[in-house]
This record gives C-alpha cells, sequence and structure tokens, in this order.
C-alpha cells in the first residue's frame, strides 16, 4: 500500500513556462513534506520542504503548495529551465516515524528550449 | 556536493563475493540511513541508524549487514547477493529533530551482481 504517490511518472514543458508536479498522499499523520530533485547517476538532492503548519512556501523559482483536505501537495517551478530537466520525488514524514521518509514514485520533468 | 560522500560509485561483485559500500557525512548530523533505488520503485528506507544505534531495520535480508561504528561514518557490508539485488544504494543523514526531517543524500553506489 502506498502512502505516497505521483501519478504521473513524466511532464514535459516548454522553456519559460511553469512546471507544476503533483503528489497525493493517504496518511493524515503526515506533518512534514519535502521535494528531491535527482538527476541520473547522482543522489537525490533536496529542493524545498513544507510543514502541515502552512500552505505554501516559496524558495526562488520554487513555491510548494499543501492542501491537507484533500492530501495533495504541489511543486511549482516559475519560470522551467532546460536544467531542471530531473526526476523529482515527494517525500512525506509524521512524528511516529521520524528519520522514516516515505518517498513517491517520481516523475520525469523535461523541460524543453 | 552535499556532504555526504560514498565510495565506491560502482560495483560489480559475483554472488559468491563479500564487499563493502562505504558512506561518510561531513555535516555534523546525527542520523544516517541506507536506502536502495531499483528501476521504476520509490526509494526504499533500509536501515536507520540514530546515535550510532540502529533503530530501523525494514525486513530487509542478513546479507545485507549494515555498521556505524561513528556518527560520521556508515557501512553496508555485502555477502553472498542476489541478482535482484542489483540496484542503486544511497547513504543518507540527517539532523533529527521533533519538527523537521530533512535527509541529505550521498551520490549513491550503483551495484551489479553477476
Amino acid at each position: 500500500d502506498q502512502q505516497v504517490k505521483q501519478n504521473s511518472p513524466s511532464l514535459s514543458v516548454q522553456e519559460g513556462r511553469i512546471s507544476i508536479l503533483n503528489c497525493d498522499y493517504t496518511n493524515s499523520m503526515f506533518d512534514y513534506f519535502l521535494w528531491y530533485k535527482k538527476y541520473p547517476a547522482e543522489g537525490p538532492t533536496f529542493l524545498i520542504s513544507i510543514s502541515s503548519i502552512k500552505d505554501k512556501n516559496e524558495d526562488g523559482r520554487f513555491t510548494v503548495f499543501l492542501n491537507k483536505s484533500a492530501k495533495h501537495l504541489s511543486l511549482h517551478i516559475v519560470p522551467s529551465q532546460p536544467g531542471d530537466s530531473a526526476v523529482y520525488f515527494c517525500a512525506a514524514s509524521a512524528p511516529t516515524i521520524r528519520g522514516k521518509l516515505i518517498f513517491g514514485q517520481g516523475t520525469e520533468l523535461s523541460v524543453k528550449p | 556536493e552535499t556532504g555526504v560522500t560514498q565510495t565506491p560509485r560502482h560495483l560489480v561483485m559475483g554472488m559468491t563475493n563479500k564487499k563493502s559500500l562505504k558512506c561518510e557525512q561531513h555535516l555534523g548530523h546525527n542520523a544516517m540511513y541506507w536506502y536502495k533505488q531499483s528501476a521504476k520503485k520509490p526509494l526504499e528506507l533500509m536501515f536507520v541508524y540514530n546515535f550510532k544505534e540502529q533503530t530501523e531495520n525494514n525486513s530487509v535480508p542478513s546479507r545485507f549487514s549494515p555498521e556505524c561504528p561513528n556518527s560520521s561514518h556508515l557501512f553496508l557490508h555485502l555477502h553472498t547477493l542476489q541478482p535482484e539485488d542489483s540496484a542503486l544504494y544511497l547513504c543518507a543523514s540527517s539532523k533529527l529533530a521533533e519538527n523537521t526531517d530533512t535527509q541529505y543524500f550521498g551520490p549513491g553506489t550503483r551495484l551489479t551482481v553477476l
């Protein structure tokens, strides 16, 4: 039973446009959410996180939105750049399992010039 | 450069070999992790060490044996592996705190078992 799901395996966006990556979760105990970016042959790189006490967190071109009632979070990248092409993973954590991140399957983003 | 290093980056081994993966973190963190990433699957947590004590063993077969001699170093000892163990093995570290759980990953070891 997958508690964190990324239903889109891939996404293609034009350079300069907005990329929106989505993530759904089932466990209402999750209170901390993260996005990671992964290039081939490298480890995941932490991008941005959000606590459940917020509904939005912004860092430069990256914004994460959290909708607790829908158990949904999204990552917006504006404007998208070719260097953003990578696999993006969302992850979640709960107070009872701190230190145990639950990852989604990943979405491969391709930003075309 | 995330402050977490892993060696070797690539490893090919036979099913009867014994090898070890090494991870080192330079971030002053108190928790370290081993993950496995197989093709088309989410990252799977294997082991968690908190202040050198193993706090999680996620039903990992005994042919994988972790060792954490101090809070900066983590090893994964491998013996009599199977071809299906071929995967990317990732090490991560974090500073465990009540309200956050940000983990920083190393570059991984690409393991191929023949």
